[in-house]
């Protein structure tokens, strides 16, 4: 069955260093989300993305972030300069369109230190 | 502001039945999923209700009342493994694709 991916599984950077999340989303889907996940808290919606370009932001999506789809199968997120408080778990996630089912990736545990 | 409510912990035994429920308030609404996660794994797609009424598929069903805002999940003969934190959550028809997630409920099923 397919599958959403993404690497690496646990990143580690330094404070003010830039990250890239790297996602690939099931092929045919057409919708390409971006989450977060504090330990021990509730999923939060930073990043929706489609037809080549980004549908909404929340407020934790601010200028530090960044998303892109450079081919037609990877779907990125950069962090352009971390802070302690962006260690979290970040998912990916897609959906084909219409019903609402979102397929979530595994997920990247950032650790910034 | 947009926020989704659910309890925050249910325990049951084995074999039982749970309801947790959601109720919610935001701007828009296309309608009510639910996710399962278990520690350490990422969100697993359950179930989604765009109008009132019951879904149902195995062993969880899904309720939804537009008018009271209100949802609940529904999981029958609970098994051990079905223990897991589980997200109500609501898609903004405002925006079209922001899906705002409840702060879950943790629930515990014993032997």
């Amino acid at each position: 069955e397919p599958e959403v991916t993404q690497t690496p599984s646990h990143q580690v950077t330094q404070m003010g260093q830039e990250v890239i999340l790297r996602c690939v989303p099931i092929s045919n889907h057409l919708y390409f989300y971006w989450y977060r996940q504090i330990l021990g808290q509730k999923v939060e919606f930073l990043v929706s993305f489609y037809n080549n370009e980004i549908s909404e932001k929340s407020e934790i999506f601010d200028d530090q972030f960044s998303v892109e789809r450079p081919d037609g199968s990877n779907f990125t997120l950069k962090i352009r300069s971390t802070k302690l408080e962006d260690s979290a778990m970040y998912f990916c996630a897609s959906m084909i369109g219409g019903a609402d089912t979102q397929y979530f990736g595994p997920g990247t545990r950032l650790t910034v230190l | 502001g947009q926020s989704l409510e659910q309890p925050s912990e249910v325990t049951a035994v084995e074999g039982a039945i749970v309801q947790i429920n959601c109720t919610y308030q935001t701007s828009g609404f296309y309608g009510l999923s639910w996710y399962q996660q278990h520690d350490g794994g990422a969100p697993t797609f359950l179930s989604y209700n765009a109008l009132d009424g019951l879904e149902e598929t195995g062993r969880f069903s899904s309720f939804l009342s537009r008018s009271d805002s209100y949802g609940y999940l529904l999981l029958q003969e609970l098994q051990m493994k079905d223990s897991a934190s589980y997200f109500c959550a609501v898609r903004d028809q405002d925006g079209g694709f922001k899906t705002i997630f409840g702060a879950g409920t943790r629930l515990f099923v014993k032997a």
